[in-house]
């Protein structure tokens, strides 16, 4: 079981450019939550989603900011013109239950996004 | 939403001293408390949890007590070791759903003297 997988591991944009951010659960797992760790911070939750559902983005940017995870592939967080702001890390989590059950979270390794 | 405070959020002891790091939360409706290491560049790794039928859990070094009256809960580590070393988060919820997935709190650097 190769865990909650994300990649890239660093990307680097220049403001204005797409960011698009993957992670890919771990088998078995089908609910999907990303999270955002800025510098020296905690991590806030931003969007939790199952295949082909969004089902809280109460964390998310009301712009620039969408995610999907669709039928087939990993779940996608896109972050369009990116400024300076959005760089931080950005965690993925998986659970094999919805979090009504809150059996924790496993992490994968995050992305982080420096803006340029 | 919770509002969820840690402290302290530095605390530097001697290898081999214990450490206590509290954490404090709004939402009586919380049920669930865990407690997440991350060590520098690396992700967040759950290291133990309780839920609010029990005050207490071990495991080996570590534990938390939870006070549901009071609205904390509480991580200790004893016999800390140079590993130990990492940035802890609590991180309470409720399992009844909701808008919110687990709410962090800002975390609290561990730094273990040699």
């Amino acid at each position: 079981n190769a865990g909650v997988m994300q990649n890239p591991r660093h990307l680097v944009r220049r403001r204005g450019q797409e960011a698009r951010l993957r992670c890919s659960p771990m088998k078995g797992h089908s609910h999907v939550y990303w999270y955002r760790q800025l510098p020296e911070e905690g991590l806030k939750f931003m969007v939790y989603l199952q295949k082909e559902n969004i089902i809280d983005e109460s964390g998310m940017p009301k712009e620039r900011f969408s995610a999907e995870f669709p039928k087939e592939g990993p779940s996608i967080l896109r972050i369009q013109q990116v400024v300076r702001g959005d760089s931080a890390a950005y965690f993925c989590a998986s659970s094999a239950q919805d979090r009504t059950y809150l059996y924790g979270y496993t992490f994968g390794s995050g992305t982080r996004l420096t803006v340029v | 939403g919770e509002n969820v405070e840690q402290h302290p959020s530095t605390l530097s002891v001697q290898e081999g001293d214990s450490a206590v790091i509290k954490c404090t939360y709004s939402d009586s409706a919380s049920n669930y408390f865990p407690w997440y290491k991350q060590e520098l560049g690396k992700r967040p790794q759950l290291i133990i949890d309780i839920r609010s039928n029990v005050g207490e859990k071990k495991d080996q070094r570590i534990a938390v007590t939870l006070n549901k009256t009071a609205k904390h809960f509480s991580l200790h580590i004893t016999e800390t070791q140079p590993e130990d070393s990492a940035v802890y988060f609590c991180a309470p919820g409720y399992s009844g759903g909701g808008a919110d997935g687990l709410t962090f709190g800002k975390g609290t650097h561990l730094i273990i003297q040699p």
